[in-house]
């Protein structure tokens, strides 16, 4: 079981641009939740896919979206990119509402 | 909105000696409530969990209680080692239609000294 993968690991970018994240979740799990951690603080919950559609959301602006596909794996794609944007973003897989397991993050600078 | 708060930020303690990590949640859903474990550079992992009909529950050095009425919950190591210093995360899940949303708390991290 290879867990949940993301891509890519780190990444560069600069004000205004736009980016993409991917995960693919733990073999099985059905739920996907993005998460993005600022250097030193908790993890803040962005949003969450189930069935192809946006369950919950946290208090992120509309530049920030997402999508899951069929087969579980989901995106996240941030739009107009500032600097508060850098953070590390991690995705989470579930099966049991509740329980996540984490992927080792993809680490966002945006200069 | 849905809020948890972690006390300390810091702890730094000596080998052997017992850590307390202290939470506390808004959210009167929150019926779940992990605890993970992240050391520099790594993804958060999980090391133990309650569900709100438990007040107390234990796995080796760690345990946690649950306070539902005072919506406090606690991380309780025993026999610290070295290789439990990293920063430790609470968190508070609700269960909503079609999903749950889980908030984390600020992290507390530990230092133990050898």
């Amino acid at each position: 079981d290879a867990g949940v993968t993301q891509s890519p690991t780190h990444l560069i970018k600069t004000r205004g641009q736009q980016v993409t994240l991917r995960c693919s979740p733990k073999s099985g799990h059905d739920t996907v939740s993005w998460y993005q951690q600022a250097l030193g603080q908790g993890p803040q919950f962005i949003f969450q896919y189930y069935e192809e559609e946006e369950r919950q959301r946290g208090n992120f602006p509309d530049r920030f979206s997402g999508h899951q596909f069929p087969n579980y794996s989901s995106e996240l794609n941030v739009n107009a990119l500032l600097l508060g944007d850098s953070a590390l973003y991690l995705c989470a897989s579930s099966l049991v509402p509740g329980e996540l397991f984490f992927g080792e993050g993809s680490r966002l600078t945006v200069l | 909105g849905e809020n948890v708060e972690q006390h300390p930020s810091t702890l730094s303690v000596q080998e052997g000696d017992s850590a307390v990590i202290k939470c506390t949640y808004s959210d009167s859903a929150s019926n779940y409530f992990p605890w993970y474990k992240q050391e520099l550079g790594k993804r958060p992992q999980l090391i133990i969990d309650i569900r709100s009909n438990v007040g107390e529950k234990k796995d080796q050095r760690i345990a946690v209680t649950l306070n539902k009425t005072a919506k406090h919950f606690s991380l309780h190591i025993t026999e610290t080692q070295p290789e439990d210093s990293a920063v430790y995360f609470c968190a508070a899940s609700s269960l909503y239609t079609g999903g749950f949303k889980t908030i984390f708390g600020a992290g507390t991290r530990l230092f133990v000294k050898a």
